[in-house]
């Protein structure tokens, strides 16, 4: 298994930019989430899935987009690019009942 | 507004020493603590967790005590390595729908020689 993956690894965008992060899990977990990491910031929330086609938000939303078409994928939506979504993004996922999350390896996100 | 309190920010230990990372959390209604290991690069990977009805629980030289009443939780790593030098998060399980993770700001750990 490959576990949790995500592309791109590294990305610069310019301002009023979009992309999307992909991400992607082979073990079936039906929970799936995106955090972002500043630093001295912990991780935070930016929304999760708790199965196909069931999305909502986390801790802090605004200016993302997400979509859960299938179990496996789980892509976030940049759609205008600010210089406050510069950051590292994780997604992580895990399977019911169980609380252990995994990480994926994380894209480091910069917008100039 | 922050949830789950950790401290220090940043840790230096000699090598054979014990590393104690603090957390403090709020909301009574988290039911499940993890702590998280993270190297340079990489995404955090989970060391050890506790369930609050449990006081401490050992893995190997990792150590969670656990304190309902004080709603507080700390990792003790005993006979610190080099190896063990990596950023370490806090997190708490709960409150509300998804089982989400609260994550602590992290504590940036070096062990040296």
């Amino acid at each position: 298994n490959a576990g949790v993956t995500q592309t791109p690894k590294f990305r610069i965008l310019k301002i009023g930019q979009s992309m999307t992060l992909q991400c992607t899990q082979d073990m079936n977990h039906n929970y799936m989430y995106w955090y972002r990491q500043d630093p001295g910031m912990g991780l935070k929330l930016i929304y999760y899935s708790v199965g196909a086609g069931i999305t909502d938000k986390g801790e802090v939303p605004n200016g993302y987009n997400v979509s859960r078409s299938t179990t496996e994928d789980f892509p976030l939506r940049l759609e205008l690019a600010a210089p406050s979504q510069t950051s590292v993004y994780f997604c992580a996922s895990k399977s019911s009942p169980y609380n252990e999350q995994f990480f994926g390896p994380g894209t480091r996100l910069t917008v100039l | 507004q922050q949830q789950v309190k950790q401290s220090p920010q940043s840790l230096i230990v000699q090598k054979g020493g014990i590393s104690i990372i603090n957390c403090a959390y709020e909301n009574t209604a988290f039911d499940y603590f993890p702590w998280y290991q993270q190297f340079p690069g990489k995404g955090p990977a989970l060391l050890i967790a506790i369930r609050p009805d449990v006081s401490e629980k050992k893995e190997g030289r990792f150590t969670i005590s656990f304190n309902k009443s004080a709603k507080q939780f700390s990792l003790h790593i005993m006979d610190s390595q080099p190896g063990d030098s990596a950023t370490y998060f806090c997190a708490a399980n709960g409150s509300g729908g998804g089982n989400k993770l609260t994550f602590g700001t992290g504590t940036q750990l070096k062990v040296e020689l």
